[in-house]
């Protein structure tokens, strides 16, 4: 079984707020991700990190950052919150090779005000 | 980059067999999974293929041809919590997985 961990599960919060989105495996993958879905539809990547001290952006554009300083926590920082960031916010790492699935957290919905 | 095609929405009776189906174009193709995603959950993975031909698992089964660039999910003996959407996803070179948009599937009594 996978063992990936999102909080909040749920977090609702005012406008202009930072916000951090905690991201922690103990699998030990080196790839991790962050996905933004809303409800009914498809997945966007939004980041991604191989390994420590990499990151990239996916292929949706997000205002949010994120940092890959230990092999097993991937945060995800919103300097500014806004209700367009309001939306389902799902982690996944995966083992280096190709063949090897992403394993998913629970999900971060976030509601901003 | 990779183009994935997979049906919007798809509904079936319980006990039936449905066949979900995938196209997608892609160069330095890697391989092809299927996903199992239920509403307000995360998806968990069903199944990987890279070589052509049928992989099987319980009721479950997952067909690929790498040179049609065609892929299909089959579900046999339909139950009521199969009622979920589908995703396709291509891993192609170095780049991450990319999904398709997912076929909702509704199982009816």
């Amino acid at each position: 079984e996978a063992d990936i961990y999102q909080t909040p599960r749920y977090l609702v919060i005012g406008t202009g707020k930072k916000i951090t989105l905690e991201c922690s495996q103990t699998m030990g993958h080196d790839k991790m991700y962050w996905y933004q879905q809303d409800p009914g539809m498809e997945l966007h990547l939004i980041h991604y990190s191989y390994g420590v001290n990499s990151t990239e952006k996916g292929d949706l554009s997000s205002e949010s950052t994120v940092s890959r300083i230990r092999t097993e926590h991937f945060p995800l920082t919103l300097e500014s919150a806004r209700p367009s960031h309001t939306s389902q916010y799902l982690c996944a790492s995966s083992h280096h090779s190709y063949n090897q699935p992403q394993h998913f957290g629970d999900g971060t919905r976030l509601s901003i005000l | 980059g990779q183009n994935i095609d997979q049906p919007t929405e798809m509904t079936a009776t319980e006990g039936a067999i449905v066949q979900i189906n995938c196209t997608y174009q892609t160069s330095g193709f890697n391989g092809l999974f299927w996903y199992q995603q239920h509403a307000g959950e995360a998806p968990t993975f069903l199944s990987y293929n890279v070589l052509d031909g049928l992989e099987e698992k319980g009721r479950f089964s997952s067909f690929l041809s790498r040179s049609k660039g065609y892929s299909y999910l089959l579900l046999k003996e339909l139950q009521m919590k199969d009622s979920a959407s589908y995703l396709c996803a291509v891993i192609a070179g170095n780049t991450p997985l990319v999904f398709g948009k997912g076929t909702r599937l509704s199982v009816i009594a």
